[in-house]
């Protein structure tokens, strides 16, 4: 049992490349968040979804897009990075019903 | 929109001393649910401890307890007996269950355990 990885952990970028992260979960959950975690703002929801086909905006979403075509995958993208979006990016994963969350072991994105 | 508001950015204890981390929320939902996530350097984000809102008995979990004050939407996190394991990034979070469905975190509390 994985739980939740995402792909990659590492990645530097140059400015206006384009990327996609990975959040993968085998645990079946409905339940999916992309946050990132820059210091000294804590973890900001960027998007989320509450089941297979269903995306919503969280408190930042601009400047990433997301995708969730099957179920145990959560896809965010970034089509024109940033130096801005140099964060590290967390994935979370929730059962229907349940409230705790299992995250992903993170991913450090440089834009340079 | 919910809120999680923590407003000591840092703090510090000696070993097996007592702390306390301070969060306030808000919200117009009646179902939720907090939460105090710990995050090592590791970077591994841990559950510390859960509160339904509807229990008005406050949840302990071995060192760790909280004092919810709901018509004063506070909801901080007491460590007793403090061990240098502690030290971590401490983050208080919301989610209103039944509702949007949003996980909200606060912005957290770096707290350091001195021996």
């Amino acid at each position: 049992n994985a739980g939740v990885t995402q792909t990659p952990k590492f990645r530097v970028l140059k400015t206006g490349q384009s990327m996609t992260l990975l959040c993968a979960q085998d645990m079946n959950h409905e339940y999916m968040y992309w946050y990132r975690q820059d210091p000294g703002m804590g973890l900001r929801l960027i998007h989320y979804s509450v089941g297979e086909g269903t995306t919503a905006k969280g408190e930042v979403p601009d400047g990433y897009n997301v995708s969730r075509l099957k179920k145990q995958n959560f896809l965010l993208g970034l089509e024109s990075a940033a130096p801005s979006q140099t964060s590290v990016y967390f994935c979370a994963s929730r059962p229907q019903g349940r409230t705790e969350a299992f995250f992903g072991q993170g991913t450090r994105l440089t834009v340079v | 929109a919910q809120t999680v508001t923590q407003s000591q950015p840092e703090m510090s204890v000696q070993e097996a001393e007592t702390v306390t981390l301070s969060c306030t929320y808000d919200t117009s939902e009646s179902n939720y649910y907090l939460f105090w996530y710990k995050q090592p350097p590791s970077r591994q984000m841990i559950l510390v401890i859960r509160q339904e809102a509807y229990k008005q008995q406050n949840a302990t979990e071995n060192r760790f307890s909280v004092n919810f004050q709901k018509a004063a939407k506070s909801f901080s996190l007491k460590i007793s007996d403090s061990q240098l394991g502690d030290t971590a990034m401490y983050f208080c979070a919301f989610i209103a269950q039944g509702g949007s469905e949003k996980l909200v975190f606060g912005k957290g509390t770096k707290l350091t355990v001195n021996p």
